[in-house]
């Protein structure tokens, strides 16, 4: 069973604000990372580290982590940003061993 | 740019072993690690392990412990992904991902990915 636990589905308003939680022992620990997965396309990085995006991902993305959880903000969300995120981050055993969360459906209104 | 380009589809029968390739261009392959992460129909991402292009160095999930093995061709900058004794269970895409963060000795976060493979398994 993952270590990384989401909730299944969110919802936004068109250009509203929507933070999408992960929770796990290791985030005490680890960063998590965040991609977006839209259907039938491969995940894509959307933020990474502390707070970093990869080159040519919007900064209406950003994440932050407080105690057992992580965050991925889109502040203005657009119709673009439907999709499902997953987190990402080591796991518990102390080993360099990674895990998923179990996705965010995120869904534009 | 950069770019990673996975083999085709695959048809399998149970108890047999598939190999995925992983075809990267547009930087320096010894300089970065390559996960692979397969994504199971309607569900979601795994990590399956971490291979280093630099030396070989790899990192495996522990449930597939013993059954896949992740290897390298420098000279064709290549990496592979061989699964054994398939069940019905491992049908999935199956992707490759470079690591964002050239020149360390463990997985970090993975940008780009590939295409995605992928492989079936049944009777």
């Amino acid at each position: 069973s993952s270590e990384l636990t989401q909730d299944p589905a969110v919802s936004v308003a068109l250009g509203q604000t929507v933070r999408i939680t992960c929770q796990g022992d290791s985030l005490r620990s680890y960063y998590a990372s965040w991609y977006q997965q839209k259907p039938g396309q491969a995940p894509v990085l959307v933020i990474y580290g502390k707070n970093n995006r990869p080159s040519g991902i919007p900064d209406r993305f950003s994440g932050s982590s407080s105690g057992n959880t992580a965050s991925l903000t889109i502040t203005g969300a657009q119709a673009e940003d439907e999709a499902d995120y997953y987190c990402n981050s080591r796991d518990s055993s102390g080993n360099h061993l990674y895990v998923f969360g179990t996705g965010t459906k995120v869904t534009v209104l | 740019q950069v770019q990673l380009v996975q083999s085709g589809a695959e048809v399998k029968k149970p108890g047999a072993s598939v190999k995925v390739s992983c075809k990267a261009s547009g930087y320096t392959f010894t300089s970065y690690g390559i996960s692979w992460v397969r994504q199971a129909p309607g569900q979601g991402l795994e990590w399956m392990g971490w291979i280093s292009a630099y030396n070989g160095n790899t990192n495996y999930a522990q449930k597939l412990q013993g059954r896949v093995t992740m290897t390298t061709d420098t000279s064709t900058s290549t990496a592979y992904m061989e699964l054994r004794s398939l069940r019905s269970d491992d049908t999935a895409v199956y992707y490759c991902a470079r690591d964002i963060i050239p020149g360390v000795v463990a997985p970090n976060w993975f940008d780009p990915w590939g295409q995605g493979t992928l492989v079936t398994v049944s009777s």
